[in-house]
């Protein structure tokens, strides 16, 4: 089973320049987010998604945008790069939003993202 | 606010060591908490929890809740080199919004 897939794996990018990071799972999920993961900071929420159609802010979404094209597919754009945002994001998907018991958030592999 | 607070931040033991890594939080309507262990990719998921006092156990590693005062703990023991990680505890349940909440994580290192 796939699970949980990111692209790219890695990229560098100048600042100003803008891209765009792919996930999709496969598992049927309602709720997808994006996370940066920053030494020291743990797993901050950028933005989620709680179910198709349905896009929110999380805790640090500036410079950020995302588009959730469907059930499966949660992409985030960084429209103008800046240094600042070099990180490792992560995609990551779960049943629903809530933590009923059994529901638990599965990762993606991490896209690790340089601007210079 | 919402918030998750783990502790120690980072940890070097030797090989055979018994650790306990701790995670505390603040959060309203609280529904699940969740150990992740992550290496040198995604995290991968160990437990949920979401009653006190009820022990989830797998191998050498145990987790238990704390609902009163606000605290899980991880153990592992009898580590070894393959326990080397970040190990990352996640709270759900916030007012309003609904949405994983992160601690740091606690940098394990085994030492053989």
């Amino acid at each position: 089973n796939a699970g949980v897939t990111q692209t790219p794996k890695f990229q560098v990018l100048k600042t100003g320049q803008s891209m765009t990071l792919q996930c999709a799972q496969d598992m049927n999920h309602n709720s997808m987010y994006w996370y940066r993961q920053d030494p020291g900071m743990g797993l901050r929420l950028i933005y989620y998604s709680a179910s198709e159609g349905t896009t929110d802010k999380g805790e640090v979404p500036n410079g950020y945008n995302v588009s959730r094209l469907n059930k499966r597919e949660f992409s985030l754009r960084l429209e103008s790069a800046a240094p600042s945002q070099t990180s490792v994001y992560f995609c990551a998907s779960s049943e629903a939003l809530t933590g009923y018991s059994g529901n638990t958030i599965y990762f993606g592999e991490g896209s690790w993202l340089t601007v210079v | 606010e919402d918030k998750v607070v783990q502790s120690p931040l980072s940890l070097v033991v030797h090989e055979g060591d018994t650790v306990t890594l701790n995670c505390s939080y603040e959060v309203t309507n609280f529904r699940s908490l969740l150990w992740y262990k992550q290496e040198k990719k995604a995290p991968t998921f160990l437990f949920m929890l979401t009653s006190s006092g009820i022990e989830k156990k797998s191998g050498r590693l145990s987790s238990i809740l704390d609902k009163k005062e606000l605290f899980s703990i991880l153990n592992i023991t009898a580590t070894q080199t393959g326990d080397s990680a970040i190990y990352l505890c996640a709270l759900t349940g916030t007012s309003g919004t609904y949405k994983y909440i992160f601690g740091t994580g606690t940098r394990l290192k085994v030492l053989a």
